[in-house]
């Protein structure tokens, strides 16, 4: 099993629509999570740190159950723009190394 | 502020030669990371500098894989002898804290032939 595992894709969505993407973390003892999104032969770009208690950032939502190990990104009112591939990130402790998910790509179609 | 620069952005090289890739991080951060995609698969972890002290090697493949960072400041990988499996995209990061996620630099491609 994998340390890190994301919905596996690829997500194809109209303009407007909601997406959400799971991930699950198998080490219990994990610090910090984060949302990276990458676009195609481009570098990882953060989107957005997820907390215990929840997040927002725009139409981006973040949920992070610690009970359950997962991790969700939930996108409202998608744009074009959105399109990318969006990877889930678990740190062991929080200034050592990230463990990447494979990531899920979502494409948003007019 | 600048971002992480890493050079070159492309390097093809034959199998059994050397490449030293290089990585400037954000000024003033301590934390430095080489990450690594080989084709088909997550990024995965290789190693960790908090300013010029190794703070976490163990995703370093095999001791065809050295890395520096002198001084603090820039660091370098160096691959000798490459090998065809050696090819994928190396990424370097930079943090303050290291609880904030990173920012990454656009990565060099290294093919290996």
């Amino acid at each position: 099993r994998k340390e890190v595992e994301q919905d596996p894709g690829p997500f194809n969505v109209p303009e407007g629509a909601t997406v959400a993407f799971n991930c699950t973390y198998s080490n219990s003892a994990s610090q910090s999570f984060f949302w990276y999104r990458q676009d195609c032969r481009k570098e990882p770009k953060l989107l957005m740190s997820v907390y215990s208690s929840g997040n927002e950032d725009g139409r981006f939502t973040a949920q992070l159950n610690r009970a359950s190990q997962y991790i969700s990104l939930l996108i409202r009112d998608s744009k074009l723009s959105d399109s990318a591939t969006y990877l889930c990130v678990v740190n062991w402790s929080n200034a050592g190394k990230s463990t990447f998910g494979d990531g899920t790509t979502l494409t948003v179609k007019p | 502020e600048a971002g992480v620069t890493q050079f070159p952005s492309h390097s093809v090289i034959e199998k059994g030669q050397t490449v030293t890739l290089r990585c400037d991080p954000i000024s003033g951060h301590d934390n430095l990371y080489w990450y690594r995609r080989v084709m088909g698969k997550e990024i995965k972890f290789l190693l960790h500098f908090v300013k010029e002290s190794k703070q976490d090697e163990s995703g370093m493949p095999n001791n065809r894989f050295l890395a520096e960072r002198t001084g603090g400041t820039y660091s370098t990988l160096k691959v000798q002898p490459a090998e065809l499996e050696d090819s994928g995209v190396y990424f370097c990061a930079s943090s303050l804290t290291g609880d904030r996620g990173y920012t990454f630099g656009s990565g060099t491609r290294l093919t290996v032939v």
